[in-house]
């Protein structure tokens, strides 16, 4: 995990409220992706992202959901007015540019976000 | 999105024996990683691999890429209470950046 930081580690939400995640990847990485987990559960995917580009967002709900990356800055997770069903944990990965570096991905700590 | 089939889905083991675990897929894939993941913490990477028939250790870890490329496997030997955790096997194709994952190996271990 050394070298990408997610903040906060724990997250308390009222439903309706927002809920934003931060993610800043490795050094030299600039690729990152975010994930997530229920309790007892896999790592199911959500978005890719490269600096100020969505690449792949196919595991991203429709509605409520976004990300972005910007150019300078961590990359955040948004979930607008949250509902319990969002209570996960949420890990951010990264990974460096493919062709400069092994390719290889580090996780973050994760944000566990509890929706009240 | 790409389908990796992992197993043993749980395994329970006595300490000092040795595990094995497996992840398959359909497609081709030119890097397979594997990572460990405690309660409560993200999952750290174990062992990368980058060439079909690659064998690779790290302690008492061994992973394999497999000859077809569609297959991975890990292997844990003489485990340790510590060893408790779940591992993922994820793969990444010859294009694009995306990993996919596998469902997990959930290792008990008893003492």
């Amino acid at each position: 995990n050394a070298g990408v930081m997610q903040n906060p580690r724990h997250l308390v939400r009222r439903r309706g409220q927002e809920a934003r995640l931060r993610c800043s990847p490795m050094k030299g990485h600039s690729h990152v992706y975010w994930y997530r987990q229920l309790p007892e559960e896999g790592l199911k995917f959500m978005v890719y992202l490269q600096k100020e580009n969505i690449i792949d967002e196919s595991g991203m709900p429709k509605e409520r959901f976004s990300a972005e990356f910007p150019k300078e800055g961590p990359s955040i997770l948004r979930i607008q007015q949250v509902v319990r069903g969002d209570s996960a944990a949420y890990f951010c990965a990264s990974s460096p540019p493919r062709g400069q570096a092994k390719n290889i991905q580090y996780f973050g700590a994760g944000t566990r976000l509890s929706v009240l | 999105g790409q389908q990796l089939n992992q197993s043993p889905q749980s395994m329970f083991i006595q300490e000092g024996e040795d595990v094995s675990m497996n992840c398959t897929s359909s497609s081709i894939f030119n890097t397979w990683l594997w990572y460990k993941q405690d309660p409560g913490e993200g999952p750290v990477l174990l062992i990368a691999l980058y060439k079909a028939g690659e064998l690779t250790s790290n302690g008492r870890l061994t992973a394999q890429f497999g000859i077809t490329r569609k297959d991975s496997f890990l292997n844990i030997s003489a485990s340790i209470p510590s060893d408790v955790g779940i591992y993922f096997c994820a793969g990444q194709l010859a294009t694009g950046n995306q990993f996919y994952f596998g469902t997990g190996t959930s290792l008990t271990v008893i003492p």
